[in-house]
């Protein structure tokens, strides 16, 4: 059971836009930055996104992420069939004083 | 370029003791903060264990509390984490992660190819 909630899978056809959400608490979103990552079969997770709304250098303005209150969400929009990834949110908990992830979400590009 | 070099992983006994290294390069080690990330077959990711830049700050996942140990030698540019008392549960695919944001704003930009530990007897 993992300390932030993700829906388990998504799915929207190309070109279209989807959004992945993550519920967290007080003690981890709503007081914290949270980070999304992306992560292709048999891969390493890739930072997608930080500070809750940053793109590194090099990831497309397609992925934008938002936060309010205890929730952050995900957004890509112009899907591609390469976007089909699991994809994970996370931050820091004050309570727990320690990292957590969201359970992850498989995205199906259809 | 940032490279990340996860060694040490392998098959060991329920109750015994390994120890993972993480040889980094490209980048200055000894102002970053360092984490630890594991993924069990066919599950999602779970966060283990961060360093400050300088080892001054450690913090583990409860699930490892007392068992593992994360140290860094900035004068090697490397990561360990010391694992004892190992449980099957702790069969996983080890990440060692660069933390750009630092102990209360865990984010990961750079991350190595994983370290497959499996513990069965």
């Amino acid at each position: 059971q993992s300390v932030l909630t993700q829906p388990p899978s998504v799915s929207a056809a190309p070109g279209q836009k989807v959004t992945i959400s993550c519920s967290g608490s007080s003690s981890n979103i709503e007081n914290n930055y949270v980070a999304w990552y992306q992560q292709l079969p048999g891969t390493a997770p890739k930072l997608l996104i930080y500070d809750n709304n940053k793109r590194p250098s090099g990831i497309p303005d397609r992925f934008s992420g938002s936060k309010s209150g205890a929730s952050a969400t995900l957004g890509i929009a112009g899907l591609q069939t390469g976007d089909e990834a699991d994809y994970y949110c996370g931050t820091w908990d004050s309570s727990l004083s320690a990292g957590v992830f969201g359970g992850g979400t498989k995205l199906t590009v259809l | 370029q940032v490279q990340l070099v996860e060694s040490g992983g392998g098959v060991v006994q329920p109750g015994r003791s390994l120890r993972l290294s993480c040889a980094a390069s490209g980048f200055t080690f000894s102002i970053y903060a360092m984490d630890w990330v594991r993924q069990a077959p066919g599950k999602g990711l779970e966060w283990v264990a961060f360093i400050s830049f300088d080892g001054s700050n450690k913090y583990y996942a409860d699930s490892v509390k007392g068992r593992f140990t994360i140290s860094r030698d900035n004068s090697k540019n490397t990561l360990y984490l010391q694992m004892n008392s190992l449980r099957a549960e702790d069969t996983a695919v080890y990440y060692c992660a660069r933390n750009r944001g630092g102990g209360n704003n865990p984010n990961f930009d750079y991350w190595g190819q994983g370290t497959l530990v499996t513990v069965s007897s």
